[in-house]
């Protein structure tokens, strides 16, 4: 089974602070993606990832930005956290090809005071 | 905490029932389709997925069915069990897009 870990389930974090989150998969997938999800909005896309080193602006990348120096690892950075990037952050991978599914990690729900 | 669920189209069943989820997709370039199923506290689960050269697929307990002159896609789940309440998602993704585009949900909820 295909597994994305992402490093915090909840985080707690203060307005103007720098935030990282981690997410890791362990299927060797070419393509890592970053979301965030909220009520009565769906899933947005902030960031992808087509390859190591490689990234590309989602819907959303205002007020964040990716690091992918390795393959299995793809970590979004909230430069200077603000209330409004409150919300559960979902990383997806998945594997090259056409009809290959996203395989989400279980999220991480951060909070900004 | 807040619900993915909340604002979402419901769907209340008892358990036992059968259980059809509906997804009206908007791009006709659209050539695979994806169905998701999240638990509150989880991130999406990936259900079953189908091509657009086929028009049913089944899984254990779960169907799918495309209908590509109207732009639907359906989720049956058979003997819906309590375990079953979730958010259900469908995703569609055009040929060479790396981005698949994400229906709002249905929150379904299985009364025992």
């Amino acid at each position: 089974d295909v597994k994305v870990t992402q490093s915090s389930r909840y985080l707690v974090k203060r307005t103007g602070e720098k935030v990282f989150l981690e997410c890791v998969q362990d299927m060797d997938h070419e393509n890592m993606f970053w979301y965030r999800q909220d009520p009565g909005l769906g899933l947005r896309l902030i960031y992808f990832s087509y390859d190591v080193k490689m990234k590309e602006k989602g819907d959303i990348p205002e007020g964040y930005s990716v690091s992918r120096e390795k393959k299995e690892r793809f970590s979004l950075i909230l430069e200077s956290a603000s209330t409004n990037q409150t919300s559960m952050y979902l990383c997806a991978s998945r594997n090259r090809g056409d009809n290959q599914p996203q395989h989400f990690g279980d999220g991480t729900r951060l909070s900004i005071l | 905490g807040e619900s993915v669920g909340l604002h979402l189209p419901t769907l209340s069943v008892q358990e036992g029932d059968n259980s059809i989820i509906n997804c009206a997709y908007s791009n006709s370039a659209s050539d695979y389709f994806i169905w998701y199923k999240q638990e509150s506290g989880k991130g999406p689960q990936f259900i079953i997925d189908i091509r657009s050269n086929m028009d049913k697929r089944q899984g254990q307990r779960v169907t799918v069915l495309l209908n590509k002159t109207v732009k639907h896609l359906s989720l049956q789940i058979a003997a819906t069990q309590p375990g079953d309440s979730a958010v259900y998602f469908c995703a569609e993704k055009a040929g060479g897009s790396y981005i698949p585009t994400f229906g709002r949900g249905t929150s379904l909820i299985v009364h025992p």
